[in-house]
């Protein structure tokens, strides 16, 4: 079955412990992007990669960071978490010409910062 | 600035009528525009994606219509029923490498 996994799906942390969420397709897509979404605020772009080794800033990135070593797979890492990332956190993929094809989303991970 | 709007913000509906959920972007030069629904904390599912050739898709009881010169979307839901109850996001590719999403429309159908 093609999908997007992510994992854990629920998280509590505490401020300043290191965490990273995987994310991993079976699509063969070249860009694969993180987004979280909030109250009132709805989904927001983080970071995005268009292939390997290609990642960009999304809308906020502040306090995040991705690597794209594997096609298959886009982690995001939050080195020193805060609660304002207390959040829901999607990773999507899509093929080629990013987005022309539409894009497919995760589970979500939810994640509370303490 | 590249917005999407979705209103509105919840509509309730008894069991088995007719709806339209509706979507305005506010640039006409799009790539293509998906519907996604999403269950309370739950993942997006993908409904349907219109590429910007195309006036409309239908998946089931599902028919999303796009006009890019007027900047509207809507989804229409045939027949619906209480497993329908769920969020509907409407997300606009303007082709700046992401998805600009509305903030959806909260849809309850009551039995």
């Amino acid at each position: 079955e093609a999908q997007v996994t992510q994992n854990p799906r629920y998280l509590i942390t505490v401020t300043g412990k290191k965490l990273t969420v995987t994310c991993s397709q079976n699509m063969n897509h070249e860009y694969m992007s993180w987004y979280r979404q909030d109250p009132g605020l709805g989904l927001r772009q983080i970071y995005y990669s268009m292939n390997v080794e290609v990642t960009d800033k999304g809308d906020v990135p502040e306090g995040y960071k991705v690597s794209r070593k594997e096609k298959r797979n886009f982690p995001l890492i939050l080195e020193s978490p805060s609660p304002n990332q207390t959040s829901l956190y999607f990773c999507a993929s899509s093929g080629v010409g990013t987005g022309h094809y539409g894009y497919t989303f995760g589970s979500g991970t939810r994640l509370t910062v303490v | 600035k590249q917005e999407v709007t979705q209103i509105p913000a919840a509509l309730s509906v008894p069991e088995g009528e007719n709806l339209v959920l509706n979507c305005s972007f506010t640039d006409s030069a799009i790539y293509n525009l998906q519907w996604f629904r999403q269950d309370p904390g739950k993942g997006l599912t993908s409904l349907l994606l219109i590429q910007s050739s195309q006036r409309e898709q239908t998946s089931g009881r599902l028919n999303a219509s796009l006009d890019k010169s007027s900047g509207r979307s809507t989804l229409y839901i045939a027949a619906s029923q209480p497993g329908d109850s769920a969020t509907y996001l409407c997300a606009v590719f303007f082709g700046n490498e992401k998805l600009t999403f509305g903030t959806g429309t909260r849809l309850t159908i009551i039995p």
